[in-house]
């Protein structure tokens, strides 16, 4: 019954691959975010998205692109992992505009 | 971008001591949110604030709207050990495309000693 779910929990994988991380929402809500949370905990925005518009921070690497099949999914591709990249992604959703974000578990990504 | 300056870092309290925290930011926001986050999961919602001046309570917490749209306060009374986690604040703008996304303050780690 998770309200926001997210797999994988964590993520190991190889400088250069392509992976994806997937993110559902049961809610009935309207808009999805990414947020990246690095190992200080400062959690950024990366992207917000609902049925009208897709909203990017500009200081995401065009490596990652949101992809939703539909309103209840969000998922993150990210292509050519670098070092960098390690950190712990949170999907997020609202009702609308609405302040009170529910945020998933996280997936604690780790390039090698 | 807007910044919110979030104090202090990080604090470790006795159990029954009651703790406050709060956030300033050089812009206005329509709405302010306190979340907390305990290890391994996601920031959870503790408190919304919608008007200027609004003093809103949830259990033991407290939070408070500052008048000039530019702060916010949080007070926990009487701590507990499961109060322990990350406090975070957040702005809301709700004024345009794009500009309703969370900005987070960089977070309050509490720590309560038994």
């Amino acid at each position: 019954d998770t309200a926001v779910s997210q797999t994988p929990k964590y993520l190991v994988t190889q400088m250069g691959n392509d992976k994806s991380i997937k993110c559902e929402q049961n809610l009935g809500h309207d808009t999805m975010y990414w947020y990246k949370q690095d190992s200080k905990k400062f959690l950024k925005i990366m992207f917000s998205y609902n049925n009208k518009e897709l909203i990017i921070n500009e200081t995401v690497p065009n490596r990652f692109s949101p992809k939703s099949p539909d309103k209840a999914h969000l998922n993150l591709h990210i292509n050519s992992l670098e070092l960098g990249d390690s950190a712990v992604y949170f999907c997020a959703s609202s009702r609308g505009h609405s302040g009170g974000y529910t945020f998933g578990s996280g997936t604690r990504l780790t390039v090698v | 971008g807007q910044q919110l300056n979030q104090s202090p870092q990080s604090m470790f309290i006795q159990e029954g001591e009651d703790v406050s925290m709060n956030c300033t930011s050089s812009s206005i926001f329509n709405t302010w949110l306190w979340y907390k986050q305990e290890p391994g999961e996601g920031p959870v919602l503790l408190i919304a604030l919608y008007k200027a001046g609004e003093l809103t309570s949830n259990g033991r917490l407290t939070a408070q709207f500052g008048i000039t749209r530019k702060d916010s306060f949080l007070n926990i009374s009487a701590s507990i050990p499961s109060d322990v986690g990350i406090y975070f604040c957040a702005g809301q703008l709700n004024s345009g495309a794009g500009s309703y996304q969370l900005t987070f303050g960089k977070g309050t780690k509490l720590s309560v000693i038994p």
